[in-house]
């Protein structure tokens, strides 16, 4: 299947700072990625869908804001969580389709992003 | 409210074991239903079910849908202790923008 890499694995930083995570596509082009989050023994939260060469969307409840969302590239989506506190330490993970948008296909995922704030 | 319902939270079994875990929806617009595989990282994927009544089959794995009833089961047979992973189903919908939206998970564990 297709390839999404997503970097940092994890990352460590401290309350008021701000963290980048990157979403790659390697072997395709993505115009849409999508971003989710995972709180512990809980499934996947969609927070955000991130369009190639315009905003993103975010889903009901995510501050735009906070979760800063840029897709500049075909290949590359990052998202960076702004001002992060304690209460934002999740598992964040991004998914792409090939294609053009609404093919029906599956999603590849990212390795996901373990952030822990201190 | 689009939502996906999977059954049973968690199931413990032994090796050789069956198992059946269950998917049930309910979803503007359906496009599709997905299985995944979620070990210690990323989910991995499984399935994708489009049409009613056709199985998919991958080794000791197999799932089918049907889009009357709004379910799917994914059936594993001969469960070994490398199947102990969360097993998620996601429904594709909402029309072009693809979205997914996931049940809870199964958490499935296969003692030796």
């Amino acid at each position: 299947g297709a390839v999404v890499s997503q970097h940092p694995s994890r990352v460590i930083c401290k309350s008021g700072t701000s963290v980048k995570i990157e979403c790659r596509s390697l072997d395709f082009q993505a115009t849409t990625m999508f971003w989710y989050r995972q709180f512990p023994k809980q499934s996947l939260m969609l927070m955000a869908t991130s369009n190639e060469g315009s905003k993103a969307t975010y889903e009901q409840g995510v501050e735009k804001d906070k979760f800063l969302i840029n897709h500049a590239s075909l290949t590359l989506s990052t998202l960076t969580v702004t001002s992060a506190h304690p209460e934002d330490s999740s598992f964040y993970i991004c998914s792409a389709r090939y294609g053009y948008t609404g093919l029906n296909t599956e999603a590849f995922f990212g390795q996901g992003t373990r952030l822990t704030v201190v | 409210e689009d939502k996906v319902v999977q059954s049973p939270l968690s199931l413990v079994v032994h090796e050789g074991d069956t198992v059946t875990l269950n998917c049930s929806y309910e979803v503007t617009n359906f496009r599709s239903l997905l299985w995944y595989k979620q070990e210690k990282k990323a989910p991995t994927f499984l399935f994708m079910l489009t049409s009613s009544g056709i199985e998919k089959k991958s080794g000791r794995l197999s799932s089918i849908l049907d889009k009357k009833e709004l379910f799917s089961i994914l059936n594993i047979t001969a469960t070994q202790t490398g199947d102990s992973a969360i097993y998620l189903c996601a429904v594709n919908y909402g029309g072009a923008t693809n979205k997914l939206i996931f049940g809870t998970g199964t958490l499935l564990a296969v003692q030796p």
